[in-house]
């Protein structure tokens, strides 16, 4: 069974928008990371913002925010005022032990964000 | 400080070839992973250490596929027989413990 799922395949936004883009996860774990990385044309993957299940407050960090919804199983990635550097693959990820352990990633398909003028 | 490294950068080799494929992770950190990442798919893991026994070598697809982590900082991951369903970009991430998991600039294989 899939456990993150990334509906969008792509995604447009201009300059200076905000944008979100959704994830979805299955697990049955109570204790569980989110993650989103982001993936340039480079090829190299860049941590951006992590969420813990126990987490009270939805994650921020700079222009990226996660909306964390436990009850739906969803941690959309929101980036405020969009940059054309922006442009780039978007992983949402799942670490099935919250924090202390070590634990393998599961990634899910991506979506591709393309920044226009 | 130095980032996650991974050499070569790009591997061309033929079916039935041997490669190694090597990480240098983040100086300090105990845990290291290979993931694997195929055109247009999300990372796929492959393996991890901690220090230097693997913990979990569950997504490492057959007999092939080997990894060693020798004195618990660079690992070689090691693929014998390659076969051309083996192209991809190999991942290498490191981390300190539970913590966030940072990423090499992968290895491109190609076989041919």
């Amino acid at each position: 069974a899939q456990k993150i799922t990334q509906t969008q395949p792509g995604m447009f936004v201009q300059e200076k928008e905000a944008v979100t883009l959704d994830c979805t996860y299955d697990t049955s774990d109570p204790s569980y990371g989110l993650f989103w990385y982001k993936q340039p044309s480079s090829g190299e993957m860049i941590f951006l913002i992590y969420q813990g299940s126990y987490d009270q407050q939805n994650a921020t960090e700079g222009r990226y925010s996660l909306n964390f919804q436990k009850a739906r199983k969803s941690a959309n990635l929101v980036i405020s005022a969009s940059q054309l550097g922006d442009s780039a693959m978007y992983f949402c990820a799942m670490r099935e032990t919250n924090t202390g352990t070590a634990s393998k990633l599961t990634f899910g398909t991506g979506t591709r964000l393309q920044v226009t003028l | 400080g130095a980032g996650v490294s991974q050499t070569p950068s790009n591997k061309v080799t033929e079916k039935g070839k041997y490669v190694e494929l090597r990480c240098d992770p983040i100086s300090g950190h105990t845990a290291l992973y290979w993931y694997r990442q195929s055109l247009g798919q999300g990372p796929e893991f492959l393996i991890y250490f901690q220090g230097t026994g693997a913990a979990d070598d569950s997504g490492l697809p057959n007999d092939r596929f080997f990894a060693v982590r020798p004195e618990g900082s660079v690992s070689t991951l090691k693929i014998q027989r390659t076969e051309r369903g083996d192209s991809a970009v190999y991942l290498c991430a490191s981390s300190s413990a539970g913590d966030t998991q940072y990423f090499g600039p992968g290895t491109r294989l190609t076989v041919l």
